[in-house]
């Protein structure tokens, strides 16, 4: 168990919709960090927050949002869904020591699916 | 912008077989990491390389930082079906401005299978 929860485990919704993904970090963590997986595209790094701000930016799309709130949990919105953003989205968390970061932990991933 | 980039996509070994993948980057990285992700599950630290040319075992896994701090492989002795799954490295994109914006690159892993 690496100490990372993510909600809902599973997501179905239509073209259009919106939806929201919730991830609450690592006990003592403070950055929370969003990735997609898709089969093609590996890995791709979303977005960071760090103790409730962002901090580092990938390619999320516009119609993309996230936020960290004060106790730490964190939601991705995606809205005006459309069928590519069919996906595993992960949530990851670390935290930043004198010796630099932590290597991440993952939650299990909410796997979202457009139809 | 940094790419991090991995050989090969695919690796399908005889158990008893060794595995090895490979890992380069388009940057100097500070440090590189593997992470190791089961079919259905989600990427598990594995290692971490701090230093030039270090190199570290974990029991039938061995990790190679590069002399150059760009490439990186991670070789696997004598495969098992435990192995089965997908190797992905990772480095980090460091800005400038301070310690608390961390953006972990992944390579796009190799999927290893192993035929017992």
């Amino acid at each position: 168990d690496s100490g990372v929860t993510q909600t809902p485990k599973h997501l179905i919704t239509a073209t259009g919709q919106r939806v929201t993904l919730r991830c609450s970090p690592r006990s003592g963590d403070l950055s929370v960090y969003w990735y997609q997986q898709s089969l093609d595209q590996g890995l791709q790094f979303l977005i960071q927050y760090y103790n409730g701000e962002e901090r580092a930016k990938g390619n999320i799309l516009e119609r993309f949002s996230a936020q960290q709130f004060p106790d730490l949990h964190s939601e991705l919105n995606l809205s005006s869904l459309e069928l590519g953003d069919s996906a595993l989205y992960f949530c990851a968390s670390s935290v930043y020591r004198e010796a630099g970061w932590s290597p991440l932990h993952f939650g299990n991933g909410t796997r979202l699916t457009v139809t | 912008g940094q790419q991090v980039m991995q050989i090969p996509q695919y690796q399908h070994v005889q158990e008893g077989e060794d595995f090895t993948t490979y890992c380069n980057s388009s940057t100097t990285l500070s440090n590189i990491q593997w992470y190791k992700q089961r079919p259905g599950g989600h990427p598990v630290f594995l290692i971490q390389l701090v230093k030039s040319g270090e190199v570290k075992k974990q029991k039938r896994l061995t990790f190679q930082f590069g002399e150059a701090k760009k490439n990186s492989s991670l070789h696997i002795t004598a495969t098992q079906t435990t192995d089965v799954g997908t190797y992905f490295c990772a480095g980090p994109l460091l800005r400038g401005r301070g310690g608390s914006n961390y953006k972990l690159t992944f390579g796009k892993g190799t999927l290893l299978t192993v035929n017992p």
